[in-house]
Formats: structure tokens, sequence, C-alpha cells
């Protein structure tokens, strides 16, 4: 079964730093671009970060560029958003996704792992 | 940036008639289109990308069309179980990809 797993979220003060991952499986994930999505309470999805298959190629939305850095381990499936100088507004359930090959749309997602930052 | 407008914000339908959303886009994004349905408490779950290609296992009720800006979600006969959040994505101008604020669809 084809499976993405978030981790590491938490509540964390403002300023701090968290470091969430993605475990994926059924799939041969170093084929695969990744990305994050987030969604703070009651709002729509933001798009957080974009990685190619090899990890060449990085991009960030402008809300997150200097404070979050993606990366992935194809050896150990892994997806990876290194978080830091969090605000209050990077409060958000954040998900990963996977793009299938066919299109940059998002075709299977995590459950999701809830950030809060807060004091 | 192109910014996604989808309308309405709410749409109240009665189980077995037709839903119909729009997505707009501030400038063409061709067919680089998807459309996700999210549930509460849910993750949000692909439906249509290409502006009208099913999904995987996405039932034939639902119909996306359009490109350029303009762009349409159909549910043909509504299901209690369509009932949710539909989002629209584009991903044909990016970084960033953008998404519509969303249009809930709840029982009437």
């Amino acid at each position: 079964e084809v499976q993405l797993e978030e981790s590491g979220g938490g509540l964390v003060q403002p300023g701090g730093s968290l470091r969430l991952s993605c475990a994926a499986s059924g799939f041969t994930f170093s084929g695969h671009v990744m990305n994050w999505v987030r969604q703070a309470p009651g709002k729509g999805l933001e798009w957080v970060s974009y990685i190619s298959s090899s990890g060449s190629a990085i991009y960030y939305a402008d809300s997150v560029e200097g404070r979050f850095t993606i990366s992935r381990d194809n050896a150990k499936n892994l997806l990876h958003l290194q978080m830091n100088s969090l605000r209050a507004e990077d409060t958000a359930v954040y998900y990963c996704a996977r793009v299938p090959y066919i299109s940059y749309a998002m075709d299977v997602w995590g459950q999701g792992t809830t950030v809060t930052v807060s004091s | 940036e192109t910014v996604m407008t989808q309308s309405p914000a709410t749409l109240s339908v009665s189980p077995g008639e037709r839903a119909t959303l729009s997505c707009r886009a501030s400038q063409s994004v061709s067919s680089d289109l998807a459309w996700y349905q999210q549930k509460p408490g849910q993750a949000p779950r692909l439906l249509i990308y290409g502006a009208s290609t099913r999904a995987t296992g996405i039932p034939a009720r639902f119909r996306g069309s359009g490109s350029g800006t303009e762009f349409t979600l159909t549910i043909s006969s509504l299901q209690s179980e369509d009932f949710a959040v539909y989002y629209c994505q584009q991903y044909n101008n990016w970084p960033p990809m953008t998404f519509g604020q969303g249009t809930k669809v709840e029982i009437k």
C-alpha cells in the first residue's frame, strides 16, 4: 500500500525550531518529487516547499524562505522539513504529498502532523 | 503569483442534485489545474488533474472542465460522501503553486 506518514510536530515557542519527517512506503520514493503543504486552523491549503526526486531542485514559498529547509534521504525513504525561527503564523497541520510522474498535482498525502507555535 | 479564486464559498445542495463549482485563475494556467476534496480531520484527496482527468479510483460523477483561466468541477449527482470542501490548485506558474480558498459543499 502506498503510504506517507508524517511525524515531528508539536508545541514550540516563537523563535524555536522543529524538524518534521515524512516516511514513505509502498512506492519508489527516489523516483518522485515531493511537496510540503500546510493548513492553518480553519483555513485553506498553502504550498510550502518542493524538492525534486534527486534533491537537486528545491523551492520555497516566500512565507518560509530562509527559515525552512526541505531535504530527503532516498536511501531511507524519508522526507524532512527543518523549521527554524518559527512564528505564530506557522501554526498549522503540515502534510507531505507525492507528485506523480504524469503531472505536478499531488496524488498521495500523509495524514498530517500538527505544529503549534505559542508561548 | 497566480491567484486562484473559487466560487461560491459555500454551496448548499440536496443529495442527488448536481453541484457546480468554479475556479478562476488570475492568469492562464493552461490545463495545469487540479481539484482536491477534503473532509473534516482528513488529508486532501486528489480528484482531478490536468483540468479534466480523473485520478485513480475517482467516480465518474466527478467531472472537471476548462482551460486557461476558467475551470469547473461538476458533481453530477451528489452522494452523502461528497459533502466536503473542494480546492482547486494550479501548477503551471510556479513557484509558488497556489490553491483556491475552497468551496464548502453542504447538505441543503
